[in-house]
Parts: C-alpha cells; sequence; structure tokens
C-alpha cells in the first residue's frame, strides 16, 4: 500500500483480556518494528522483523507480549491478559533495510485498558 | 550502544521566530541520525536524516540540522517559526552499521504563540 496501515485505531478492553494489533506495511519493505508510546512518552521499541524473522525481541516488556510476521507482509502484537499498564499508542514502522533509510510510521494504535 | 538526550521536553517560541530544538547523542559506532515530527493524533513524519555525507541536512518545512561530532550533537533549526510547527519532535540514532532499531529521544513539544 500506499502507507503503514494499523489496525485497529483505537482498542478499549477489559483488564484481563488479549488483544490483537496489526500492522500492514509498506510493500516491498523489509524491516518492520513496534514501539510503544506512553502518554508524554517517548518511544518505547519492542520487536523489530527482518522478513518474518525477529532477530531483536530485546523490548518486549513480558511474555504477556508477543508478534509474528507473515512473510515480508503483515504483522500482528498480541498482548495476553492486559493490564492497565499497557495502555499506550501501539506505533508500527517499516523500512526499506535497517539501515539510513528511515522509517515510515503508521498512526498507531490507541489501546486503552479499563 | 546509542542513545539520545532531547534538552527540554517543552519549547515555546513566537511565531516568526527562530526555532531550536537541541538533540546530543551517545553512540559507540558511526551514527545515523534523524529527526521526526508528530502531530496530535498521528504518527510520526521523517523531517531529515544524517547518513554521513553532508553534515548540514535539509529537511521538509524549511528544518535543517547540523552533524557535529565533536559536540555529539544533532540540533534541529528553523530560521521562521510558523504556527504550523506546534508539534512534538523527536530526535532518534541507530548505528552506521549493524543490526540496530532507532532509538529515540524523550520529546520536545513546540509550541508558537501568535
Amino acid at each position: 500500500g500506499a502507507g503503514v496501515s494499523q489496525s485497529p485505531s483505537n482498542k478499549v478492553t477489559e483488564k484481563g483480556k488479549d488483544v490483537e494489533l496489526r500492522c500492514d506495511p509498506i510493500s516491498g519493505h523489509t524491516a518492520l518494528y513496534w514501539y510503544r508510546q506512553r502518554l508524554g512518552q517517548g518511544l518505547e521499541f519492542l520487536i523489530y522483523f527482518q522478513g518474518n524473522s525477529a532477530p531483536d525481541k530485546s523490548g518486549l516488556p513480558s511474555d504477556r507480549f508477543s508478534a509474528e510476521r507473515t512473510g515480508e507482509s503483515v504483522s500482528t502484537l498480541t498482548i495476553q491478559r492486559t493490564q492497565q499498564e499497557d495502555s499506550a499508542v501501539y506505533l508500527c514502522a517499516s523500512s526499506l533495510d535497517r539501515g539510513g533509510y528511515g522509517y515510515t510510521f503508521g498512526s498507531g494504535t490507541r489501546l486503552t485498558v479499563v | 550502544a546509542q542513545s539520545v538526550t532531547q534538552l527540554g521536553s517543552h519549547v515555546s517560541v513566537s511565531e516568526g521566530a527562530l526555532v531550536l530544538l537541541r538533540c546530543n547523542y551517545s553512540s559507540s559506532v558511526p551514527p545515523y541520525l534523524f529527526w521526526y515530527v508528530q502531530y496530535p493524533n498521528q504518527g510520526l513524519q521523517l523531517l531529515l536524516k544524517y547518513t554521513s555525507a553532508a553534515t548540514l541536512v535539509k529537511g521538509i518545512n524549511g528544518f535543517e540540522a547540523e552533524f557535529k561530532k565533536s559536540e555529539t550533537s544533532f540540533h534541529l533549526t528553523k530560521p521562521s517559526a510558523h504556527m504550523s510547527d506546534a508539534a512534538e519532535y523527536f530526535c532518534a540514532v541507530s548505528a552506521y552499521s549493524g543490526n540496530t532499531p532507532l532509538v529515540f529521544g524523550k520529546g520536545t513539544r513546540l509550541s508558537v504563540i501568535a
């Protein structure tokens, strides 16, 4: 597609429920990144995909968080047993490579856990 | 490892005044450096990037940044602020080579006063 598409744009869920966030990168972009942005904070790195492998999962906050990617296409970020501290905007970005091209970001999914 | 420090979480300028947003980085290897802008309820948009070519980098919307290795800085400037420049600005760094995602600063919110 023309840009990075994320869905849903907004998600309200009850504490303890599981949620799935979706990211559709720009066609041909081999690298895909997930970041979390808490209110008034910077971007916190979660996980990075090169193709469908994840060389760097170091940012996933706990084992409740997981992500997968199908080929060089869609990625899903799953949060199990959501907690209130998971409330944030989850941003996805893609790039041609991991180097100096810079990222194209989606508009994010705003997750609210009540 | 890389890190970024943005001095000042909030900067306020008058319309028509100089904009200066400060960014200092730490990197054990030659860096790539980026500035992104985030408008309310949107994802991040790339303003400009330094990838080891010219040290003075020009970006969109009249912004520019200068890479100063001796000062480990990459400050963002614009000669004359416009009301539409009001947004959150993020500085980011990644390794020139190697497999490292972008590391972002905490952001600086720019307000423009009429």
